[in-house]
């Protein structure tokens, strides 16, 4: 069974830092890319960063460029967000989903993982 | 960038059909996916590369794609149905690698 689990998630100050990581279990991880994309509170889905299975290719959403970064390793199985300057806006919860290609659907998602950014 | 507008809700009878579009620039050249989401879930993939449905997704979903408006359409609605609903295309062009529409919340009367 697919399974994505989050974890990192937390309260924050503005400026603050958070990494948050993803485990995945029950496929071949070095085979799939991998994305991130967050939800503010009552409002709609919004893609926050892609990785590819290698780990060579990477893509980042313009409000959090320069300030986030997507990381994986392979061997552990595991998905990262490193997450700096903190801002109120990147309140949200975070989630981890996979894909098998560029073009492909987002077929498994985690649970996701709840970041608040306030002081 | 890239812009997917989708009407913010909804409303159907149990048994009736609903219909939730999603409008883009020649969306129809893109595949467009499709997600449900309940209240304190993640999304859950319903219909890929526009009518495409995952094992498991009941025949009741549907979808078409063409010009600028693709439409993810509900047959014999329950009131398990309801949800928000978002379409999303990649686009290598945009800002943004992946877009998602804004959403539909669906109102079972």
């Amino acid at each position: 069974e697919v399974q994505l689990v989050e974890s990192g998630g937390g309260l924050v100050q503005p400026g603050g830092s958070l990494r948050l990581s993803c485990a995945a279990s029950g496929f071949t991880f070095s085979s799939y890319e991998m994305n991130w994309v967050r939800q503010a509170p009552g409002k709609g889905l919004e893609w926050v960063s892609y990785i590819s299975s290698s780990g060579s290719t990477i893509y980042y959403a313009d409000s959090v460029k320069g300030r986030f970064t997507i990381s994986r390793d392979n061997a552990k199985n595991s998905l990262y967000l490193q997450m700096n300057s903190l801002r109120a806006e990147d309140t949200a919860v975070y989630y981890c989903a996979r894909g098998e290609e560029a073009t492909t659907p987002f077929d498994y998602w985690g649970q996701g993982t709840l970041v608040t950014v306030s002081s | 960038s890239y812009v997917l507008t989708q009407p913010p809700s909804v409303s159907v009878a149990p048994g009736k059909t609903a219909r939730i579009t999603c409008g883009g620039n020649n969306i129809g050249s893109k595949s467009v996916h499709w997600y449900q989401q309940k209240p304190g879930q993640a999304p859950v993939l319903v219909i890929y590369y526009d009518s495409d449905r995952p094992s498991g997704i009941p025949e009741r979903f549907s979808g078409s794609n063409s010009g600028n408006t693709a439409t993810l359409t509900i047959s014999r609605v329950e009131a398990g149905d309801e949800a928000d609903y978002y379409c999303q295309v990649w686009d290598s062009s945009s800002d943004l690698f992946y877009v998602f529409g804004t959403g539909t919340k669906v109102t079972v009367l």
